[in-house]
């Protein structure tokens, strides 16, 4: 079953540094987000991607924050400046044209900020 | 701008029992998609069901099956024959457009 890659599986970084966080979607899905999950607490939404192009962003998502698509299967989330709140699990997600199939996720990446 | 509660912060229930987890949102759409997600201790997000709004029947998957009320905005999660393995917080999502909401989670413990 295809599957949406994310890596590294943890990363940990110091306060101030900048991070990538990488992901590989689904091959034929259309549609790109970020989701974050603080320790024990909800899944946040932070952007969604679509045709080469940021189509929705919450609050959480400010100028520190950047997506790209570099090279047609990478979708990468930067992290500029890293925060100690910036500690959390980020999860990828893809879906294709359609919403009959949900979204899948990726096995997320932990960021630890120290 | 829709909202998902989940109102069970914590629940638990014997192996091999029934269990309800609860779901209610607020939207003002008609054409929306709901969804349960599973996320075990290995903190990924596995997706357990759909439901797409404009159909009546409730959703199953095995052991899985929703009650879908429409009008009450209510979308509840019903697990039988609970197992070990479905030991695991579960997040109901709701999806308009381009953008999905989650639950603030159900930590589910299934006792032996």
């Amino acid at each position: 079953e295809p599957e949406v890659t994310q890596t590294p599986s943890h990363q940990v970084t110091q306060m101030g540094q900048e991070v990538i966080l990488r992901c590989v979607p689904i091959s034929n899905h259309l549609y790109f987000y970020w989701y974050r999950q603080i320790l024990g607490q909800k899944v946040e939404f932070l952007v969604s991607f679509y045709n080469n192009e940021i189509s929705e962003k919450s609050e959480i998502f400010d100028d520190q924050f950047s997506v790209e698509r570099p090279d047609g299967s990478n979708f990468t989330l930067k992290i500029r400046s890293t925060k100690l709140e910036d500690s959390a699990m980020y999860f990828c997600a893809s879906r294709s044209q359609g919403h009959v199939y949900g979204y899948t996720f990726g096995s997320g990446t932990r960021l630890t900020v120290v | 701008a829709q909202t998902v509660t989940q109102s069970q912060p914590e629940m638990s229930v014997q192996e091999a029992e029934t269990v309800t987890l609860s779901c209610t949102y607020d939207t003002s759409e008609n054409n929306y998609y709901l969804f349960w997600y599973k996320q075990p201790p290995s903190r990924q997000m596995i997706l357990v069901i759909r439901q797409e709004a404009y159909k009546q029947q409730n959703a199953t998957e095995n052991r899985f099956s929703v009650n879908f009320q429409k009008a009450a905005k209510s979308f509840s999660l019903k697990i039988s024959d609970s197992q070990l393995g479905d030991t695991a917080m579960y997040f109901c999502a709701f999806v308009y457009n381009n953008d999905m909401r989650f639950g603030a989670g159900t930590r589910l413990t299934v006792k032996p």
